[in-house]
């Protein structure tokens, strides 16, 4: 049983295209993030969702612009991608009360815009 | 502005031996710190979760220990294995009430390699 996932697991694509990912968690969490890890491995927080409400959002081009259907999950659109929006994006999940905000991360989407 | 600093950037020892992986933070005023392994081309996955006033976690052969004041994090494992070759990365977020308790902040990670 896949206690997050993310579709696609791998994404290639065109400059200016634009394209989603998305993910879903059944851990009953109510919070989940979006993060990206570029070539050099770091890691960034990008967005989080708490109960479909938008609570963290970092600088990010609008170009991105997360969604939230539910709690369980959370899609990632990007519009007009660029040869930098190439890395792997990660969702992961969180709760207060089940996990003490404690994160679970999905598998990851590796983009390449080429 | 938090920043997190993992050392060393990589490590290579011999199967059996233990080992500590170091990771720092500069401002102290963290809610917990959570330890993650990320194997290559794979997620990560939660190994130890130490909340700010705790002082240590223990998982079979990892113990983790805090100590929030230095800024000072440590993981250690003992009698290593070649399974346990990953990236491991370390990351905590602020102490600043509701929602900044899930915004974390990453340490670029140790390579550790163990080989038989």
């Amino acid at each position: 049983d896949t206690a997050v996932s993310q579709t696609p697991k791998y994404l290639v694509t065109q400059m200016g295209n634009d394209k989603s990912i998305k993910c879903e968690q059944n851990l009953g969490h109510d919070t989940m993030y979006w993060y990206k890890q570029d070539s050099k491995k770091f890691l960034k927080i990008m967005f989080s969702y708490n109960n479909k409400e938008l609570i963290i959002n970092e600088t990010v081009p609008n170009r991105f612009s997360p969604k939230s259907p539910d709690k369980a999950h959370l899609n990632l659109h990007i519009n007009s991608l660029e040869l930098g929006d190439s890395a792997v994006y990660f969702c992961a999940s969180s709760s207060r009360l089940v996990s003490s905000y404690e994160q679970y991360f999905g598998p990851g989407t590796r983009l390449t815009v080429t | 502005k938090q920043e997190v600093t993992q050392i060393p950037a990589a490590l290579s020892v011999p199967e059996g031996e233990n080992l500590v992986l170091n990771c720092s933070f500069t401002d102290s005023a963290i809610y917990n710190l959570q330890w993650f392994r990320q194997d290559p081309g794979k997620g990560l996955t939660s190994l130890l979760l130490i909340q700010s006033s705790q002082r240590e976690q223990t998982s079979g052969r990892l113990n983790a220990s805090l100590d929030k004041s230095s800024g000072r994090s440590t993981l250690y494992i003992a009698a290593s294995q070649p399974g346990d070759s990953a990236t491991y990365l370390c990351a905590v977020p602020p102490n600043a009430g509701g929602t900044s308790y899930g915004k974390l902040t990453f340490g670029q990670g140790t390579i550790l390699t163990v080989h038989p």
